[in-house]
């Protein structure tokens, strides 16, 4: 499965939008983008995921680019409760279904 | 069940003991897995259990893992002769079989070698 970048750590005030980048330069055609996020002690949670169109949902929408090679992450109205470490992982259904889990992105909502 | 249960919650251990680590799926989720979280780190993958097929043991770092799952439900992590780099926090999770793949975490296992 293709690796995914993240940076390591962003900050958010409460209630702009959070955008989440993730880079995947060599995800290939059959592999979507997977997002969780995992709240302090507690396990994942799956968010959203992807495959060539933007996608949304109650939690969050994913803008996947063009090309692919990456995609962002947008919580449109960030909440204390938002803060968590956010993993973009690219997966291929087809593939021995196990996840690759990075490091994420720590994000901090501040008041 | 309506989540991805696990117990205990927390273990407290002495180096050398054996440790059971327990993991009831989402009822009807023929897939499991379970990970190990070290403290700041992401998740690393252990073994993976789909149905009636062999498990994929690939991600179990020493014969001292092992790991069963009963009657295609509740699964147990066993660890023998803990060591302290056994610390961490262990999840679980469970998927239906139905392509995609998404998982459903419990809140993990909580353990602690002394």
């Amino acid at each position: 499965d293709a690796k995914t970048t993240q940076p390591t750590s962003m900050d958010c005030a409460e209630g702009r939008a959070a955008n989440l980048p993730c880079n995947h330069s060599t995800i290939s055609g059959n592999e979507y983008v997977y997002w969780y996020r995992q709240i302090h002690s507690q396990g994942p949670q799956y968010i959203i995921h992807g495959l060539k169109n933007n996608e949304t949902n109650e939690m969050a929408s994913l803008i996947i680019t063009e090309d692919r090679k990456s995609s962002t992450l947008i919580l449109p109205h960030a909440t204390l409760r938002d803060t968590a470490v956010y993993y973009c992982i690219a997966y291929n259904a087809g593939n021995n279904r196990k996840l690759i889990w990075g490091l994420g992105t720590s994000l901090a909502v501040n008041p | 069940g309506a989540g991805v249960s696990q117990s205990p919650s927390n273990k407290v251990t002495e180096k050398g003991k054996d440790v059971e680590l327990r993991c009831d799926p989402i009822s009807g989720h023929t897939a499991l897995y379970w990970y190990r979280q070290s403290l700041g780190q992401g998740l690393e993958f252990l073994i993976y259990f789909q149905g009636n097929s062999a498990p994929d043991k690939s991600g179990l770092p020493s014969d001292r893992f092992s790991a069963e799952r009963t009657g295609g439900s509740v699964s147990t992590l066993t660890i023998q002769r803990t060591q302290q780099e056994d610390s961490a926090v262990y999840l679980c999770a469970s998927s239906s079989d139905r392509g995609l793949n998404i998982q459903y975490f419990g809140a993990g296992t909580r353990l602690s070698v002394l």
